[in-house]
């Protein structure tokens, strides 16, 4: 596709519930990067992705979440046992390659409410 | 660690008026500088960015931004700005050397007037 793709767009859970949150980079980019952003503030860094490999995970909150590449093209943020603060937009950005100077594209967003 | 403040919440201004967005930041190493803008209900653009060379920089849709090391500043203006300019921006700072990954502000609100 053009851009970097998010879905769904909206997603509604009970506390308690498991969802799974998905991003379609661009097609052929490397790096891979999904950031939460709360309500007013701006996007945290979760976990990085060169190809399949996550080399960083540092912005995990909790071991309720995880992130998968497995082909080095879509991946999957999976959140457990879903609680409040975990209400948030999901964004998801990649780039062509690794170097930090490197343009980022992200997508429109998850947001995810959790009731 | 690295962190970025963005000094103003909100900056209310009329069209066709000057503005300034304030961002300043705190790193024990070199940084790179961006400076994204999120319109409603689409992901976020990078403006423009600082990674060496010319301390003035400039990006779209008019946009300019001045890196200042001595203040570890990176103040984000216009001199003319449009209704279309009403959007959160959002200065951010990456590691010299790293991998892109982004440390944000909290954002600035900027709503232009007719």
């Amino acid at each position: 596709g053009a851009g970097v793709s998010q879905s769904p767009r909206y997603k509604v859970a009970k506390r308690g519930q498991d969802v799974a949150l998905r991003c379609d980079p661009i097609s052929g980019h490397v790096s891979l990067f999904w950031y939460q952003q709360a309500l007013g503030q701006g996007p945290e860094f979760l976990t990085y992705f060169q190809n399949e490999a996550q080399l960083d995970k540092s912005g995990l909150p909790s071991d309720r979440f995880f992130a998968e590449r497995p082909e080095g093209s879509v991946s999957t943020l999976k959140i457990q046992r879903t609680q409040q603060e975990d209400s948030a937009v999901y964004l998801c950005a990649s780039s062509a390659r690794a170097p930090t100077n490197e343009k980022l594209f992200f997508g429109s967003g998850t947001q995810l409410s959790v009731l | 660690a690295q962190s970025v403040t963005q000094l103003d919440s909100q900056v209310p201004v009329f069209e066709e008026a000057p503005v300034e967005l304030r961002c300043n930041y705190s790193s024990s190493v070199s940084v790179y500088l961006f400076w994204y803008v999120q319109y409603p209900n689409q992901g976020l653009q990078l403006l423009l960015k600082y990674l060496s060379g010319s301390t003035l920089v400039k990006g779209i849709n008019g946009f300019e931004a001045e890196f200042n090391k001595s203040q570890t500043s990176f103040h984000l203006r216009k001199p003319s700005v449009h209704i279309s300019d009403t959007a959160e921006y959002f200065c951010a700072v990456s590691l010299y050397g790293g991998y892109n990954k982004l440390i944000f502000g909290a954002g600035t609100r900027l709503a232009v007037h007719p």
